[in-house]
């Protein structure tokens, strides 16, 4: 079975500082990965996937996150934080079967302080 | 190119009436998903549709809940005799094959609210 768990529901930044948000996933099968954010009244947009080429991956808006095998993590990172990227982020687990392929996380509230 | 087209935004009905939901997805998207959001809690998977098939409806309620995707026409989540606890915002995506590498294109959603 699959899943995704991502640590920390809300978290804030100042603005200009490292964003990290986590994510963490379980899958018997080799897993394809996603970053998706929510901004307000909308919804999910792709920030990023892994499809197994590349473990560093970047995104739109300076996001990037790393694929660690041994680590079955995905993390989301950014150098300096934007007030823009205040949203809603979500993990996402995708595998090679039939039905339902995508699996969310809880998702992450990113706040950024001026 | 217009993106998958959800309405209405807002629905409200009161407790035992019924509520559709309506999904276009993006041209050429054969493959629609829809989700449930509630705070805190993420986007929970309901139902899984391909041109008049339901594909894997593992997330939905058994009862009160169905979903279809015509050969014409959009996809339709019906919640019959709704209750409070059907209030949520409810999200469909669409990808062109279905496959586990697509990316998923989201709709902004419809917000339920039963009074």
């Amino acid at each position: 079975a699959q899943s995704v768990t991502q640590l920390g529901s809300h978290v804030s930044v100042s603005e200009g500082a490292l964003v990290l948000l986590r994510c963490n996933y379980s899958s018997s099968v080799p897993p394809y990965l996603f970053w998706y954010v929510q901004y307000p009244n909308q919804g999910l947009q792709l920030l990023l996937k892994y499809t197994s080429a590349a473990t560093l991956v970047k995104g739109i808006n300076g996001f990037e996150a790393e694929f660690k095998k041994s680590e079955t993590s995905f993390h989301l990172t950014k150098p300096s934080a934007h007030m823009s990227d205040a949203a809603e982020y979500f993990c996402a687990v995708s595998v090679s079967n039939t039905g339902n392929q995508f699996y969310f996380g809880t998702g992450t509230s990113l706040t950024v302080i001026p | 190119n217009a993106g998958v087209m959800q309405n209405p935004r807002h629905l409200v009905r009161r407790r035992g009436q019924e509520a559709r939901l309506r999904c276009s997805p993006m041209k050429g998207h054969s493959h629609v998903y829809w989700y449930r959001q509630l705070p805190e809690e993420g986007l929970k998977f309901m139902v899984y549709l391909q041109k008049e098939n339901i594909i894997d409806e593992s997330g939905m309620p058994k009862e009160r809940f169905s979903a279809e995707f015509p050969k014409e026409g959009p996809s339709i989540l019906r919640i019959q005799q709704v209750v409070r606890g059907d209030s949520a915002a409810y999200f469909c995506a669409s990808s062109p094959s279905g496959t586990a590498a697509e990316k998923l294109f989201f709709g902004s959603g419809t917000q339920l609210s039963v009074l």
